[in-house]
Parts: C-alpha cells; structure tokens; sequence
C-alpha cells in the first residue's frame, strides 16, 4: 500500500492563478480531509468528506474547493491564489471521522 | 488546542533521559486524542492515542496520559533517542466529524 500520495511535492504559483492539488489513497477509507499548516499554527482544517458524493468545510475554507467523485481521490483547488495560501497543505484519510488520520507527505505551496 | 500557559513550543532533552510533552485542550466534550509526530519535510505520523474513558495508555516507549479534570494531556517518551527530534502534535476530537490540533513543540534531542 502506498497510502496517502499528494502531488506535486513543492509549487509556484503567481497571484491570481488556479491550480489542484491532488491527493489520493488506497486503503479504501471513507473519510478524506485537506489541512493547512502555517508557522506556529498547528494544521486547519480546509475541507473534508465522509465518503464519495459528500464534502463539507472545515475552519478555513474560503479560496479552495473540493470535489469526491471516488472513493480514492480528493483534489483540493485553488480558484486565484492570494500570497496568503502560501502553506504546506496536508490531506489525511482515516477510517472514521474525528480517529487516526493517516497524512500524506505534504505539498508546499508558495504564491508570490 | 494547546494553551499557552501549559505549552511550551520547544522542548530540549538530553539523549537517554525521559522527555515529557504537555498539551491542555479546549473541549470539555472532546473525548478522543491523538498523538502524532511530524519529521521535517514529512507528513505527521500517528504515536499513540486515548479515549475519554481512560487514563493512562502505554506503547512501545511512549505513554499517554489524560487528566480530564484540568483538560490536560501529555506524551511521555522514555529514554529518548535522536529518532526522537521531531514536532510534536496533540489533536482533539470535539465534533464527529473533525480533529483540532495544537501548535505543536518541537523536541530536540543533544547527544
């Protein structure tokens, strides 16, 4: 198994450009979600989904969407970045909701 | 989430000596906690977890422990190894349906 596999590892992006950041699994788990980790913040929670079809925000959702037509993938988009989503952003899958989540490497997102 | 009063952003520890990492959550309903460990340029890594219901749970070389009293947690790491220099999460579970994680500390271990 190879877990949680985020693509691309490291981007550049310049202001008002869209991008996805892709985010897939296979172990079968129901529960996805996208987390951003700022310096001295923790990790946020973006978005997340409880299965295929069904997806909700999480504390900071404004800028990004999310879409789960497969059990397996997640992608997170940025509509126009803003210098303020310069972040590693993190996708988790688990299981159950709210129990061990299992992180992908992470993708660091610059935007100038 | 970690208060400031409990958490320290650093912690410095010396190699074979127990290290103790506090963290003090928000949520008197929250009744689920995690533990992870996050390596630089990696994603954070599951340690150990609690439930409400228990006090104290012990892994391999690293234990938990949860005072419900004063909303406090902490992972204790025996004879720590330089394996061991990481951040440090704690993460709560007060909704069905998300996790809330502290600011982290950052252990660094000296030879």
């Amino acid at each position: 198994n190879a877990g949680v596999t985020q693509t691309p590892k490291f981007q550049v992006l310049k202001t008002g450009q869209s991008m996805t950041l892709q985010c897939a699994q296979d172990m079968n788990h129901e529960y996805m979600s996208w987390y951003r980790q700022d310096p001295g913040m923790g990790l946020r929670l973006i978005h997340y989904s409880v299965g295929a079809g069904i997806t909700d925000q999480g504390e900071v959702p404004n800028g990004y969407n999310v879409s789960r037509s497969t059990t397996e993938d997640f992608p997170l988009r940025l509509l126009s970045a803003a210098p303020s989503q310069t972040s590693v952003y993190f996708c988790a899958s688990s299981t159950k909701p709210g129990t061990e989540a299992f992180f992908g490497q992470g993708t660091r997102l610059t935007v100038v | 989430g970690e208060s400031v009063g409990l958490h320290l952003p650093t912690l410095s520890v010396q190699e074979g000596d127990n290290s103790i990492i506090n963290c003090a959550y928000s949520n008197s309903a929250s009744d689920y906690f995690i533990w992870y460990k996050q390596e630089s340029g990696k994603g954070p890594q599951f340690i150990i977890d609690i439930r409400s219901n228990m006090d104290k749970r012990q892994g391999q070389r690293v234990t938990v422990l949860l005072n419900k009293t004063v909303k406090h947690l902490s992972l204790q790491i025996a004879a720590t190894q330089p394996g061991d220099s990481a951040v440090y999460f704690c993460a709560e579970n007060n909704d069905d349906y998300k996790l809330s994680f502290g600011a982290g500390t950052t252990v660094t271990v000296r030879a």
